[in-house]
């Protein structure tokens, strides 16, 4: 029972474009969406939340968009530079319980 | 400030090895969290405490034992390892249960069992 889906294993984007990742999810009753990012051999940080009260969340480059009729959201990072090549997870969270995560999409910037 | 620390880094077990896994933090955080991640699937909750004192299951606990030492300290303890434990493990931390939503991960440790 995949709640959080990321369908997406990678993306290439070139530098200074935008970055668009992909999150489906079949809660319901997720009251909140966080995104991570994570570097090889280092541990998840955390980038960006949204409410599901909200349908747009910006912070900087980066922004989550949050359909929430569709059960999806998305993170937009424009530009892209190279330091934004890692995996970046979803995660969505339901009052005091766990959080529950997508698959990770590897994102790669080209120079 | 060091932020959530792991000890051991990498570990190799044979099958029916136990081991322990160290997780210490110092924001003076009142949760912890175990999880596993393996290719192509997302990080799986193990274990989590509350706060010092109190443990629960997760997703995926079995195999599995905790202890949460003091606030700064939550172990994690393979007593039987498998293949199937074969995984790079995470521990984090947040300020209150679920934090503001937001969990502060330590770097990792990767096992192998054989």
């Amino acid at each position: 029972d995949q709640q959080v889906k990321q369908n997406s294993p990678s993306l290439s984007v070139q530098e200074g474009r935008i970055s668009i990742l992909n999150c489906d999810y079949t809660n319901s009753m997720f009251d909140y969406f966080l995104w991570y990012k994570k570097y090889p051999a280092e541990g998840p940080t955390f980038l960006i939340s949204i409410s599901s009260i909200k349908d747009k969340n910006e912070d900087g480059r980066f922004t989550v968009f949050l359909n929430k009729s569709a059960k999806h959201l998305s993170l937009h990072i424009v530009p892209s530079q190279p330091g934004d090549s890692a995996v970046y997870f979803c995660a969505g969270i339901q009052g005091a319980q766990k959080l529950v995560f997508g698959q990770g999409t590897r994102l790669t910037i080209n120079p | 400030n060091a932020g959530v620390t792991q000890t051991p880094k990498f570990q190799v077990l044979k099958t029916g090895q136990s081991m322990t896994l160290q997780c210490a933090q110092d924001m003076n955080h009142n949760s912890m969290y175990w999880y596993r991640q393996d290719p192509g699937m997302g990080l799986r909750l193990i274990y989590y405490s509350a706060s010092e004192g109190t443990t629960d299951k997760g997703e995926v606990p079995n195999g599995y034992n905790v202890s949460r030492l003091n606030k700064r300290e939550f172990s994690l303890r393979l007593e039987s390892a498998a293949p199937s434990q074969t995984s790079v493990y995470f521990c984090a931390s947040s300020e209150t249960l679920w934090g503001t939503y937001e969990q502060y991960f330590g770097p990792g440790t990767r096992l192998t069992v054989t």
